[in-house]
């Protein structure tokens, strides 16, 4: 089973700063790689699949990349409602795993 | 549209089997290449991917679980069923049904249920 291995665990930021979230493959999981947005109280939502390609709706802020083992999720200036857990997920290997999450929260 | 509700029990006991159902809208599980998953949350924690079924029938189930999950489909009712057997209070958690479809990976989520695993 492939461990995704997200970082930091908790990430503080003010509104208008950059962000940047890891995620480490324990494998090579190629481009399959996706990253969601969890809020309190709701499901997930798909930001980014195949490392970078934006989801449908997912704004321009929301960039993707990496290949191989090595992933990031970038977030060039954060609105309000951007402070969340971001998870990422990989496909390449049954099951599909997830990491354990980065909390973005506000400075 | 693309919509999904996640239904059962709120409540059960140790060493009872689970069953929910995933009701969906918005496609069909018999267009070629679609699935639906499940996916688990335990409160405060991460997400873990339980099961997942196929437009053509193949089923794929997490390895730690795969003994005590059977996922079903209905084309039909356009519903898609979990079973857990055996439960136990760690299987506390929020049970997600999700649409897995050209992009291949979950990009439409039910709301989620929450199920209570207590005596």
């Amino acid at each position: 089973e492939i461990v995704l291995t997200q970082s930091p665990a908790t990430l503080s930021l003010s509104p208008g700063e950059r962000a940047t979230l890891s995620c480490r493959a324990s494998q090579s999981v190629s481009s399959y790689l996706a990253w969601y947005q969890q809020k309190p109280g709701q499901a997930p939502r798909l930001l980014i699949y195949d490392a970078s390609n934006r989801a449908t709706g997912i704004p321009a802020r929301f960039s993707g990349s990496g290949s191989g083992t090595d992933f990031t999720l970038t977030i060039s200036s954060l609105e309000p409602e951007d402070f969340a857990v971001y998870y990422c997920q990989q496909r390449s290997n049954w099951p599909g795993t997830f990491g354990q999450g980065t909390k973005l929260e506000i400075k | 549209q693309i919509t999904l509700k996640e239904s059962g029990p709120t409540l059960v006991k140790p060493t009872q089997t689970l069953t929910l159902t995933c009701t969906f809208s918005g496609f069909s599980l018999s267009t070629s290449g679609v699935g639906v998953g499940w996916i688990r949350q335990p409160p405060g924690k991460a997400l873990e991917w339980l099961a997942l079924i196929y437009w053509n029938d193949d089923k794929r189930y997490s390895p730690s679980l795969k003994s005590r999950l059977t996922i079903t489909k209905d084309t039909s009712k356009n519903q898609v069923v979990l079973t857990m057997t055996n439960m136990d209070p760690v299987d506390t958690a929020t049970y997600y049904c999700a649409h897995r479809g050209r992009v291949r990976f979950f990009d439409y989520w039910g709301q989620g249920t929450l199920v209570t695993v207590s005596s």
